[in-house]
């Protein structure tokens, strides 16, 4: 069974400047996809960034970037210039490419960007 | 384009009873999801419907839990009866596909007394 582990349960950021957050699998699977989740006070889970396993480039969506070091089973977080915003709880997690949609989340890491 | 709905947003019972939480998806995706969020922790998968056909409830207690997606379109998470550890915030989410992003609903928090 594959484990998605958030290391980190909380963090803050002043706002504008760069944080990163933390997160670890384990699985003997060689296709996957890795995700990062953003999910406001409000509760709705917005999809912030998608990696895929066979990549070695690193994805980027704007201020949002992952560090994805497959070797070592890590796949961090990076927010720049951060905005208050992406004050959220933030999950990472897996998906086997064969599982058809099964996503497995990590337990999260809230972030909260200061004024 | 209107998002993954769900209803109610909230939603309180006494323990025993019954509940059901209802979802609709995005227009056109055929790919329907049920999570179970507890407090301070990510969602786990409880079923996953392709079109109307339930293909994933390995996760879903079926002793007091059922779900069904008529059509393939709207679906209904359905607990009966009721205990104390159901207290959580049951998300759901569509896909176009098994394959491509999921989008999530806002959810329902139950509480159970």
């Amino acid at each position: 069974a594959q484990t998605v582990t958030q290391s980190q349960p909380e963090m803050s950021v002043q706002e504008a400047e760069t944080v990163t957050l933390s997160c670890t699998y384990d699985t003997s699977e060689s296709n996957y996809y890795l995700f990062w989740y953003k999910q406001p006070p409000s509760r709705q889970m917005i999809l912030v960034i998608r990696q895929e396993a066979y990549k070695q480039q690193n994805a980027t969506e704007n201020r949002f970037s992952v560090n994805f070091q497959k070797a070592a089973k890590s796949f961090s977080l990076k927010i720049s210039d951060s905005q208050l915003g992406d004050t959220a709880m933030y999950f990472c997690a897996f998906m086997k490419r064969t599982s058809y949609g099964k996503l497995t989340f990590g337990q999260g890491t809230i972030l909260t960007v200061h004024p | 384009e209107a998002g993954v709905v769900q209803s109610p947003r909230y939603k309180i019972i006494e323990k025993k009873q019954p509940v059901a939480f209802w979802c609709n998806p995005i227009s056109g995706h055929n790919t329907l999801y049920w999570y179970l969020q507890n407090l301070g922790q990510g969602p786990e998968l409880l079923i996953r419907y392709e079109n109307e056909e339930a293909v994933d409830d390995s996760q879903l207690p079926k002793d007091r839990f059922s779900a069904e997606r008529l059509k393939g379109v709207d679906s209904t998470l359905k607990i009966q009866p009721a205990e104390l550890g159901d207290s959580a915030v049951y998300l759901c989410a569509s896909s176009l596909d098994f394959s491509t992003e999921q989008y999530f609903g806002p959810g329902t928090r139950l509480t159970v007394t």
